[in-house]
Formats: structure tokens, sequence, C-alpha cells
């Protein structure tokens, strides 16, 4: 089973600035079969990202994913208010399988 | 735009079971596979398995294997997840999510539906 390590565990940061999460597999991840989603307290988690880079629909270009292999990056350009919640990558296997990391909380400072 | 509403809150009790169902409504629903996705309190998410409506085919993480049955009704654009033995460490809320067909390009969850809490206590 591929494990995702998510880091940091939290992150504190101020309205407009940059928040820089990472994702890193235990083996290579197809880019395809990765994907990133915001939860905010007491909500369903919401798919920002897939396929490692694509955006999904309404999510604001200040959302962007990177990365390929066993490292993936999610970037918040200039952090909004709305934005402040917990952030999950996923990723599919065969098997099938689908795993999450543990989360990074983005926290206001 | 597909939306996933699931069935209320339940309370039980240990060694029992719980059925949760998950109903699609604005697109649709056969093509797409269903997953189940839990989260313990102040935990991360944890997949349980997922189905096909379509072929009727469900597949498990291996942790629930025979503890977990996933169900779906295409007449009436439904999805079951029941979770037998309960235990008090099943305490959670319960996502259903839909994913894209197999085998295709990509693959992730969206929509989700709101969630179930179910709470096991004696």
């Amino acid at each position: 089973e591929i494990v995702l390590t998510q880091s940091p565990g939290t992150l504190s940061l101020s309205p407009g600035e940059r928040a820089t999460l990472s994702c890193r597999a235990s083996q290579s991840v197809s880019s395809s079969y990765l994907a990133w989603y915001q939860q905010k307290p007491g909500q369903a988690p919401r798919l920002l990202i897939y396929g490692a880079s694509s955006r999904a629909a309404g999510i604001p270009d200040r959302f962007s994913g990177s990365g390929s292999g066993t490292d993936f990056t999610l970037t918040v350009s200039r952090l909004e208010p709305e934005d402040f919640a917990v952030y999950y990558c996923q990723q599919y296997g065969s098997s099938p399988q689908f795993t999450f990391g543990g989360g990074t909380e983005v926290k206001i400072k | 735009q597909v939306q996933l509403v699931q069935s209320g809150a339940e309370v039980k009790k240990p060694g029992s079971s719980v059925k949760v169902s998950c109903k699609a409504s604005g697109g649709t629903f056969s093509s797409y596979t269903i997953s189940w996705v839990r989260q313990a309190p102040g935990q991360g998410l944890e997949w349980m398995g997922r189905i096909i409506p379509i072929l009727g085919i469900a597949n498990y993480a291996q942790k629930f294997q025979g503890r977990v049955t996933i169900t779906a009704d295409k007449s009436t654009s439904t999805a079951y997840m029941e979770l037998s033995s309960l235990r008090s460490e099943d305490t959670a809320v319960y996502y259903c999510a839909r994913g894209l067909p197999a085998a295709s390009r990509y693959n992730y969850f969206d929509p989700w539906g709101q969630g179930t809490l179910v709470t096991v206590s004696s």
C-alpha cells in the first residue's frame, strides 16, 4: 500500500501570504491519479486539484498543483480568509486502492 | 449537477451493524463509481471501499474486508454501506463520494455527500 505523508502538519500564515503544502508518496504515483481536497470544519471535503495539476471546476486560479513521481505540491499563491482549512492529498492505485495523506492544516497566524 | 444525499445520523450498540444510504440526484449514477470514506473525530480521511453500480462489483480496503458490504440499487440511484461488528473505534462521519469510471484517465472523488455521523456507544 502506498503511504502519503503530508508536511507540514500545520502551517500558520497570514492572509495574502503564499502557502506551500507537500505530499510525499512512499513509492511512485501516477500524476493522473493524484488529487487534492480542501475541508472546512463540519463540511465534506471539496475537490481542488486532480491529475496533480488540473484545477477542478470553479476553483480559483490562486490554487495550483505540481509534482510527479513521489513528490507533489499544492500552492495557494495568496491566501484569502476562506482558504484557512485542512488540505488532503489522495492517490489511486491498483487493486483498486485509494489512500489519503494525513492532512495539512492552514491556520491564521 | 449531481448531488449525493445521505441518510441521517445513527447511534448503535457495540457488536451491532449500521447501514448508511447515499442517493444520487441530478446526474448519471450507474456509469460512475461510489466510494465510502470515513473520518473519525479529529482525524483524517480513510477510504473503505467502492462499488461500480453498472456492474454491481464492489472492492474493499483490506482493513475492512469481511466487515463492510457496499451495494447499489440502480433503479433508485442509491448506494449503501453496511458495517458490521461495530466497535467504539468505528465512531466517525461516513461520507459517500462519486468517483470516475474504472480505467478513466483520472480518478478522484467529486462530489461528496454531506456525511453521516455514526456513533457507537453502549
